[in-house]
């Protein structure tokens, strides 16, 4: 059963408007989280993290939430750009396991000129 | 350029012919994992490795094996491949002090299609 979930495959935005990209967990150890961004033919790529300490954390363009109480995260994305356009991977790490992650099944964004 | 590279990129195979992924890093990380991606089920881990001569399996280690005789390096072993491991897998490093979590630095890709 997996234990991070990326409810949504797809999700298509006009450039310049938010994306939001929501991803689930069931394990309430998870104590960090992180967002990765993959481009077809390459590898994924760290682009955001947060602690469970926290409930936000903002880089840029991106901010990242989290709601424990719902086991829940979400990436915003404001302005979306066409270069956005990825696989965008949420990933949990346990109990300071520092390197080992569990990763969600991704959603596909599209930014549309 | 710090990396994490990857070969083949590539492979079409048949049933039962022994394989090896290579993975190299030259970042100097102490560890190393392989992760296989399909279609809604996101990155899986298969194998990983805290160090030199240090392994031990993922989610998913079924079929494969590794070895880490060396920090850099870490491939991975399909001894008798069957379609269910085709696949495109990733190989991944981060340094023991990166921030909780883990931030992974990951290759380029492998695909591999058994037939």
């Amino acid at each position: 059963d997996q234990q991070v979930k990326q409810n949504s495959p797809s999700l298509s935005v006009q450039e310049g408007r938010i994306s939001i990209l929501n991803c689930d967990y069931t394990n309430s150890m998870f104590d960090y989280f992180l967002w990765y961004k993959k481009y077809p033919a390459e590898g994924p790529t760290f682009l955001i993290s947060i602690s469970s300490i926290k409930d936000k954390n903002e880089d840029g363009r991106f901010t990242v939430f989290l709601n424990k109480s719902a086991k829940h995260l979400s990436l915003h994305i404001v302005p979306s750009q066409p270069g956005d356009s990825a696989v965008y991977f949420c990933a949990a790490s346990l109990n300071n396991a520092g390197n080992m992650l569990t990763f969600g099944g991704g959603t596909r964004l599209m930014v549309k000129p | 350029e710090a990396q994490v590279t990857q070969n083949p990129r590539y492979l079409i195979t048949v049933t039962g012919k022994k394989l090896t992924v290579t993975c190299s890093q030259n970042m100097n990380h102490e560890y190393m994992s392989w992760y296989r991606q399909d279609p809604g089920l996101g990155l899986r881990q298969i194998y990983y490795s805290m160090n030199v001569e240090v392994t031990d399996k993922g989610d998913v280690p079924e079929g494969y094996k590794v070895s880490r005789k060396e920090k850099r390096n870490f491939p991975l072993i399909l001894e008798s491949p069957s379609p269910n491991q085709t696949s495109l897998y990733f190989c991944a490093s981060s340094s023991s002090r990166a921030p909780l979590g883990g931030e992974l630095f990951f290759g380029e890709g492998s695909r591999l299609t058994v037939l």
